[in-house]
Order: C-alpha cells, then structure tokens, then sequence
C-alpha cells in the first residue's frame, strides 16, 4: 500500500494563480482531511469529507474548495491564491473501526506551498 | 466547541531527563478520542498513541507513557530517559473523523 500521497511535493505560485493539491489513498478509508501547517499555529482543519460526495469545511476554509467524486481522491483548490496562503499542507485519511470508534488518521507527506 | 491546549511552546532538556508534555482538552462530547503524533525535523507526522473516553488507564510503551485523567480534562504524555532522537514537535489532538490539534510543544533533547 502506497499510504496516502500527495502532489506536488513543493509549489511556488504568483498571487491570484490558481491550482490543485493533490491527495489521494488507497486504504478504503471513509474520512479524509486537508489542514494546514503554520509556525506557532499547530495543524489547523480546511475541509473534511466523511465519503464520496460529502464534504464539509473546517476551522479555515476561506480560500480553498474541495470535493470528493472517489473514495481514493480528496483535492484541494485555491482559486485565487494569496501570500496568506502560504503553508505547509497535509492530507489525511482515517475510518471508523469495527467497534465504532474513530481510528488515526494517516497522514500524508505534505506540500510546501510559497505564495509570492 | 473543542479545544486543545498545549500550554508550554518549548522544553529543552538534557539527554537522559524525564520530561512531560501537558495537554488539556475541551469538549462537550460524552464520547470522545485523544491523539498524540509526533513530528520530526523530517516534517512527517508520527502517530503515537489513541485514547478514547471510556478508557482511563494509563499506558506505557517503552520510554512513552500517558496519563489520562477526565477529572482534569488531561491527557499527559511523559518520555523517560529522553534521547537526542526524541527531539521534535509532539502534537495532542482530540475528535473524530477530523482532528482538532492543540499548538504543538518543541522538544529539544540536547547530549
């Protein structure tokens, strides 16, 4: 199993480009998540989705879309990306266990996204 | 609303130290799950250990022990014996299908 990936690794974008983070896993897993990663602010939560179809934002999601057409496939979209913008990205993805519980999430390896 | 507070931002100890990292949650859920990941200069995230609501006893694998305590709304994470290696941010979450991460403590375990 390749986990979960994401792509790219590193991207450096001008103010008000647009583009796509990629994450995708191949665990079968229900529930997948985008946060970002800033000095000082700990992970925050963008938007989460519980399935295919399903998808609900988080503490920042100004800025960023996201959907879900696949249980592998998770996109993240900046529309109009701004310095602000400017972060470490995570992907994540986790499933209910069979007694109900809520399990890890496994995360991704990041993208480091420069805003200029 | 949930809410995780790791209050102290830094610790810095001597190798071969005990050193604890606090983490107090809030959260109006009767059931509920804790997190602790680990992130090494590398920049992944390592998960550590899962607690849920109905299971209060502390847990030791290795170096690593917890101490959960609902009364205190707690969930503590001591490392024995610290080692150069355990240098890194260490993370507490808590929730669900998504995590709510308190602001990270920086361990820097000097020789």
């Amino acid at each position: 199993n390749a986990g979960v990936t994401q792509t790219p690794k590193f991207q450096v974008l001008k103010t008000g480009q647009s583009m796509t983070l990629q994450c995708a896993q191949d665990m079968n897993h229900e529930y997948m998540s985008w946060y970002r990663q800033d000095p000082g602010m700990g992970l925050r939560l963008i938007h989460y989705s519980v399935g295919a179809g399903i998808t609900d934002q988080g503490e920042v999601p100004n800025g960023y879309n996201v959907s879900r057409s696949t249980t592998e496939d998770f996109p993240l979209r900046l529309l109009s990306a701004a310095p602000s913008q400017t972060s470490v990205y995570f992907c994540a993805s986790s499933y209910l266990s069979t007694s109900g519980g809520y399990n890890e999430q496994f995360f991704g390896p990041g993208t480091r996204l420069t805003v200029l | 609303a949930q809410k995780v507070t790791q209050a102290r931002t830094e610790i810095s100890v001597v190798e071969k130290e005990d050193v604890t990292l606090d983490c107090v949650y809030e959260t109006r859920d009767t059931t509920y799950y804790l997190f602790w990941y680990k992130q090494p200069p590398s920049g992944e995230l390592v998960f550590l250990i899962r607690r849920n609501s109905f299971d209060e006893q502390n847990e030791i694998s290795g170096r690593y022990s917890w101490n959960f305590q609902k009364s205190t709304s707690s969930f503590n994470f001591t490392i024995t014996a610290s080692q150069v290696v355990d240098s890194a941010v260490y993370f507490c979450a808590n929730s669900g299908y998504a995590l709510n991460f308190g602001k990270g403590t920086s361990l820097l375990v000097t020789p």
